[in-house]
């Protein structure tokens, strides 16, 4: 199994860009989400996907949409990238049952807008 | 999602215990206390969870106190690849959202 991986590792965008940030698991889980990690910060929610079919928003969801394609894909979109967005987005997932919930990472993706 | 407060920076001896607080006064009946860190620029690691039993694994143990508002993780033997940001954070284990505050950076010093 791979986890849960996140393509691409790096990318450096223009102001006013838009590009996509994609995230697959296959461990069969229900949920899955996106986070941001600006520098010397701790891990902040932007959207989540309870279960495939539904999405719901994080603390920070201005500027972001995100697309759960099926159960396995969970994609993130910026319209319109601004240096504010610059940061370390994680994808994770998990099961999503009573008792437990652990959250599996993806190994994130470094986002640079100029 | 209850609110968790954990000390900003800590030391510890390898070889040593390191023990880190979590205070989280507002816990809910159903929210479990669950434990992840982050070593440099990884992705966060699931460590151990709880609801008012404590806990082991092979990674480290959770005490959570009796009127479940504080809990702390041991890793009982640190070393230095223990290094790493250490969040704590409170949830209903099928709820959807999960709030990371900013953790613990614990630093094993040989």
């Amino acid at each position: 199994n791979a986890g849960v991986t996140q393509t691409p590792k790096f990318q450096v965008l223009k102001t006013g860009q838009s590009m996509t940030l994609q995230c697959a698991q296959d461990m069969n889980h229900n949920s899955m989400y996106w986070y941001r990690q600006d520098p010397g910060m701790g891990l902040r929610l932007i959207y989540y996907s309870a279960s495939e079919g539904t999405t719901d928003k994080g603390e920070v969801p201005n500027g972001y949409n995100v697309s759960r394609l099926n159960k396995r894909e969970f994609s993130l979109r910026l319209e319109s990238a601004a240096p504010s967005q610059t940061s370390v987005y994680f994808c994770a997932s998990s099961p999503r049952t009573s008792g437990n919930n652990e959250q599996f990472f993806g190994p994130g993706t470094r986002l640079t807008v100029l | 999602d209850a609110k968790t407060t954990q000390p900003t920076s800590m030391d510890c001896a390898e070889g040593r215990a390191a023990n880190l607080p979590c205070n989280h006064s507002t816990i809910s009946g159903n929210e479990y206390v669950y434990w992840y860190r982050q070593i440099h620029s990884q992705g966060p690691q699931y460590i151990i969870h709880g609801l008012k039993n404590n806990e082991t694994n092979e990674m480290a143990s959770l005490i959570i106190t009796e009127d479940r508002k504080s809990s702390t993780l041991i890793l009982p033997h640190a070393t230095l690849r223990d290094t790493a940001v250490y969040y704590c954070i409170v949830r209903v284990p099928n709820a959807g959202k999960s709030t990371f505050g900013d953790g613990t950076t614990l630093t094993v010093k040989p």
